[in-house]
C-alpha cells in the first residue's frame, strides 16, 4: 500500500528565511511524486511534481524539492521565504496520478 | 470564465438526508476526482473518473455514490448523510496525456456540516 509521512504538522519561519517540509513515502515500485499548495480556503496547486531523471526538481514560486530513494524522501525546499508563502503543503505519491496518496499537510506560519 | 466550479460552497444537512455536490469544468478534461479533506488526514479520494460512463472508487466511497453522463460533469451524492461525512469536499480534474499526470486542477471546495 502506498502512504505518505509528512512529520511536521506546523512549522513557523520568518521571512527571508530559508525552509525545508519533509516528506517520506511508502511505495512499492518507482514513486510518482507531488508537492502540492493550499492557500486559506482555496483549493490545491500543484508545486511540482517528479516522475524519473534528475533528482532535483524545480518547481513554480521558486520552490525545489530533492527526491532521495535511499531515504524515500522528497523534501521541499525554498531558498528565503515570502509572506504569501504561508499556507498549507501537502505531499502526495502515486502510480501515476489518479491514485494519489497525500500526506496529512504541513501549515507553514511566516512570521515578519 | 474557464475553469473547475463546485456548488454549493456551503451547505448544512441533517443525518438521514440525501445530499448532491456538483462540480463542473470547463476545460473537457478527461478525468475528474472527487477529495474529502480532513484534519489530520489530508485528502483522501472517495471516487474518480476517467471519461464519461466510466467511474471507480477510491480510498473512502463507502456512503458516496457519482455519476459523469457529461465530461463536463462529476456530480457526488451522499445518499443518506451522516455525522462522519461533515468534511470539506473537493473535486478536481486533469488532463489525459501521459505529459499531463500529476497536475490536477482543484475546484474551491464545498465545506459541508451534517447535523
Amino acid at each position: 500500500a502506498q502512504s505518505v509521512t509528512q512529520p511536521d504538522i506546523h512549522i513557523t519561519v520568518s521571512e527571508g528565511a530559508s525552509l525545508e517540509l519533509r516528506c517520506n513515502y511508502s511505495y512499492g515500485a518507482t514513486p510518482y511524486l507531488f508537492w502540492y499548495v493550499q492557500s486559506p480556503g482555496q483549493g490545491l496547486q500543484l508545486l511540482l511534481k517528479y516522475f524519473s531523471g534528475d533528482t532535483l526538481v524545480q518547481g513554480i514560486k521558486g520552490f525545489e524539492a530533492e527526491f532521495k530513494r535511499s531515504q524515500s524522501s522528497f523534501n521541499l525546499r525554498k531558498p528565503s521565504v515570502h509572506w504569501s508563502d504561508a499556507a498549507e503543503y501537502f505531499c502526495a505519491v502515486g502510480p501515476g496520478d489518479y491514485k494519489l496518496s497525500f500526506g496529512a499537510g504541513t501549515t507553514v506560519t511566516v512570521r515578519a | 470564465d474557464a475553469g473547475i466550479t463546485q456548488s454549493p460552497r456551503y451547505k448544512i444537512t441533517e443525518t438521514g438526508r440525501q445530499v448532491t455536490l456538483m462540480c463542473h469544468q470547463t476545460w473537457s478534461h478527461s478525468y475528474m476526482f472527487w477529495y474529502r479533506q480532513d484534519l489530520g488526514h489530508g485528502l483522501r479520494l472517495i471516487y474518480y473518473s476517467a471519461a464519461a460512463d466510466i467511474t471507480d472508487k477510491g480510498e473512502v466511497p463507502d456512503g458516496y455514490v457519482v455519476s459523469r453522463s457529461k465530461t463536463e460533469n462529476f456530480p457526488l451524492t451522499l445518499e443518506s448523510a451522516t455525522r462522519s461525512q461533515t468534511s470539506v469536499y473537493f473535486c478536481a480534474s486533469r488532463r489525459s496525456p501521459e505529459s499531463a499526470k500529476g497536475e490536477q486542477f482543484f475546484g474551491p471546495g464545498t465545506r459541508l456540516t451534517v447535523l
